[in-house]
Parts: structure tokens; C-alpha cells; sequence
């Protein structure tokens, strides 16, 4: 079945305590990306990579790092965090680019206190 | 630069109300156009999409009209569901240097029987 997975599904936490929460796909995808979801502020881009070895930054990437070293995975670190980023986080890919439909994962409710 | 407004929630309708969810952009360019849907729990998943003037996506009885004149991609259903009950995102894909998506804020949707 063609998927993208996270794990975990859901992460308590304290402050300072790096993470890495992983995302995999098994369609073969090129473009990968990962966001927040905030209520009140929708979906915002943290991180997106076009293929291996390509990240790039989005719309809220600080406090956040990614790495891309093989087509299926695409793993969001957080080195030290912070309450703020408490929050719901997807992971998504699609065949190419951005223009191309995005498959996404289930999430990841994280809590930072 | 980019964006993207999406009509505000919740929207609260009956069974078999007329459903209307307005989405406009702001672009230098023409981008694709999508509207993607968060059930309760769930990942997001695409439910329509367009990528040319004049094109119309449909899927479920959901329909948008790519408007380039108006900057437009207004979600439409005839006959709503409470199956249809969640959250709807307008998603604009600019294909710029940036190769980047912005979400609306997300419409959620109630609807009652």
C-alpha cells in the first residue's frame, strides 16, 4: 500500500531534550516536506528537500533541522526543545514538486513542557 | 509575494444545504490549485485539484473553477453530507525558484442532520 508513515504518533517531552521524529514513503517520491499545524494558523512549511542530498528552508524552520540522505526518509530533528513548538506536525511527499499532489502522513501531536 | 485567503470558520449548515468556501491568491505567476481535506484525526488528503484557467477539479460531489481572472478557486458542493463534516484547505503551489506550497488557514466545516 503506497503510504507515508511517522513515527511517533504521539510525543510528551521536556524542554532541551533533542528528538527526531522520522517520516518514510514508499512511492519512490522526489519532493518531501514537512509542517505545523497551529490552530488559528493553518499548515506552515518547516522544511522541504526536492531530492537527496536538497533541503531547503520554509516558511518556520527555526528551531528545527532536517536531512535527507536517502529518497524515502526524511527525519525532523529538533536539537533542543522548546514549549513552543508544541504542536501537531505532518509529514508529506509527492512525485516531484510542489505542483504535484501531496500525500501526506497521519501526524505527529508533539508536547513540549 | 505569494498568498493565499481562505473564507474563515466554522461553517455550520444542514444536510443537503448548498455549500460554498471561498479561496483567493495573490501570484506572479499561474499556479496550481488544490483543495485538500482533514478528517477528524487524519492526515490531510487531496480532494480536487486544477492546474490551467478555465479547468475544474471534482471529486465527491465537490467542485472548484480555476478563475484566473479573479485569482479564485471556490469550493462548491450541491448537497452536503455529514460524512462531509471537517477541515478544508486551499493550497496554491507556486512553481518559482522556491518551488513551494502555501495552505490556507482551513475552513472547518460542521454539518449537522
Amino acid at each position: 500500500e503506497a503510504q507515508v508513515t511517522q513515527n511517533p504518533r504521539y510525543l510528551i517531552t521536556v524542554t532541551g531534550k533533542k528528538l527526531t521524529v522520522t517520516c518514510s514513503q514508499n512511492m519512490n517520491h522526489e519532493y518531501m516536506s514537512w509542517y505545523r499545524q497551529d490552530p488559528g494558523l493553518g499548515l506552515r512549511q518547516i522544511y522541504y528537500s526536492m531530492n537527496v542530498e536538497v533541503t531547503d528552508k520554509g516558511d518556520v524552520p527555526e528551531g528545527y533541522k532536517v536531512s535527507r540522505k536517502e529518497k524515502r526518509n526524511f527525519p525532523l530533528i529538533l536539537e533542543s526543545p522548546s514549549p513552543n513548538q508544541t504542536s501537531l506536525y505532518f509529514c508529506a511527499s509527492s512525485f516531484s514538486s510542489s505542483r504535484d499532489t501531496q500525500y501526506f502522513g497521519p501526524g505527529t501531536r508533539l508536547t513540549v513542557l | 509575494g505569494n498568498s493565499v485567503t481562505q473564507m474563515e470558520g466554522p461553517v455550520t449548515l444542514s444536510e443537503e444545504a448548498f455549500l460554498t468556501i471561498n479561496c483567493t491568491y495573490t501570484a506572479t505567476g499561474y499556479p496550481s490549485l488544490f483543495w485538500y481535506v482533514q478528517y477528524p484525526g487524519e492526515g490531510l488528503q487531496l480532494l480536487l485539484k486544477a492546474t490551467k484557467a478555465d479547468d475544474k477539479g471534482s471529486n465527491k460531489g465537490f467542485e472548484a473553477t480555476y478563475r484566473k481572472e479573479t485569482t479564485s478557486f471556490h469550493l462548491e458542493k450541491g448537497s452536503v453530507q455529514v460524512s462531509d463534516s471537517a477541515v478544508y484547505f486551499c493550497a496554491p503551489s507556486f512553481m518559482n525558484r522556491d518551488d513551494k506550497i502555501i495552505f490556507g488557514k482551513g475552513t472547518r466545516l460542521h454539518i449537522l442532520p
